[in-house]
């Protein structure tokens, strides 16, 4: 069955830090990736995603994610925090013969000042 | 160009009541899914429907949930004598066309229900 992994479930930076969360995804294809953000009371906003072609995407709000088929992985990254940064995110898988989003359990990001 | 739109945004109802959720998709998007997401945890998937048709619900609990999605109007996601375990946020989501795994889906803001 696929499954995806986001190993931190908590995750505290500086404002004006970077930025990096994990994503692992079990599937034996190559994946349709996506992360999403939700702020709190708040539905989920896509930021970026992955389907095929260069393995490293641009996304919105200064957001990039690196697709490493090696590893199994869709970590996000930010070179910058910003304090409206401050929310859930999560990563999202979708196959080929499938209808539906697996989601991660979330990485919930602190930002101190 | 009004995103996905959910209500009641939130939602109490007493141990056997029911509860329905609507859910009115994008313009112009005829695909919608439901996921519900419980406290601390990730969404999980409960539906796939197109226009009065359940494509998957391979996600529903097999007993007291319902969801339709009919030529006029909303999906709506029933929920028959709910009970505490029933509690958690339940997520919209459509899209505008259908490709098996490629389809971006855009979410609304969500239904919160509490059973008390």
């Amino acid at each position: 069955a696929q499954s995806v992994t986001q190993p931190d479930i908590h995750i505290t930076v500086s404002e004006g830090a970077s930025l990096e969360l994990r994503c692992n995804y079990s599937y034996g294809a190559t994946p349709y990736l996506f992360w999403y953000v939700q702020s709190p009371g708040q539905g989920l906003q896509l930021l970026l995603k992955y389907f095929s072609g260069d393995t490293l995407v641009q996304g919105i709000k200064g957001f990039e994610a690196e697709f490493k088929r090696s590893q199994s992985s869709f970590n996000l990254r930010k070179p910058s925090v910003h304090w409206s940064d401050a929310a859930e995110y999560f990563c999202a898988v979708a196959i080929s013969t499938g209808n539906q989003f697996y989601f991660g359990t979330g990485t919930s990001l602190t930002v101190i000042p | 160009n009004a995103g996905v739109m959910q209500n009641p945004r939130h939602l109490v109802r007493r141990r056997g009541q029911e509860a329905r959720l609507r859910c009115s998709p994008m313009k112009g998007h005829s695909h919608v899914y439901w996921y519900r997401q419980l406290p601390e945890e990730g969404l999980k998937f409960m539906v796939y429907l197109q226009k009065e048709n359940i494509i998957d619900e391979s996600g529903m609990p097999k007993e007291r949930f319902s969801a339709e999605f009919p030529k006029e109007g909303p999906s709506i996601l029933r929920i028959q004598q709910v009970v505490r375990g029933d509690s958690a946020a339940y997520f919209c989501a459509s899209s505008l066309s259908y490709r098996r795994g490629g389809n971006e889906q855009y979410f609304g803001p969500g239904t919160r229900l509490t059973v008390t």
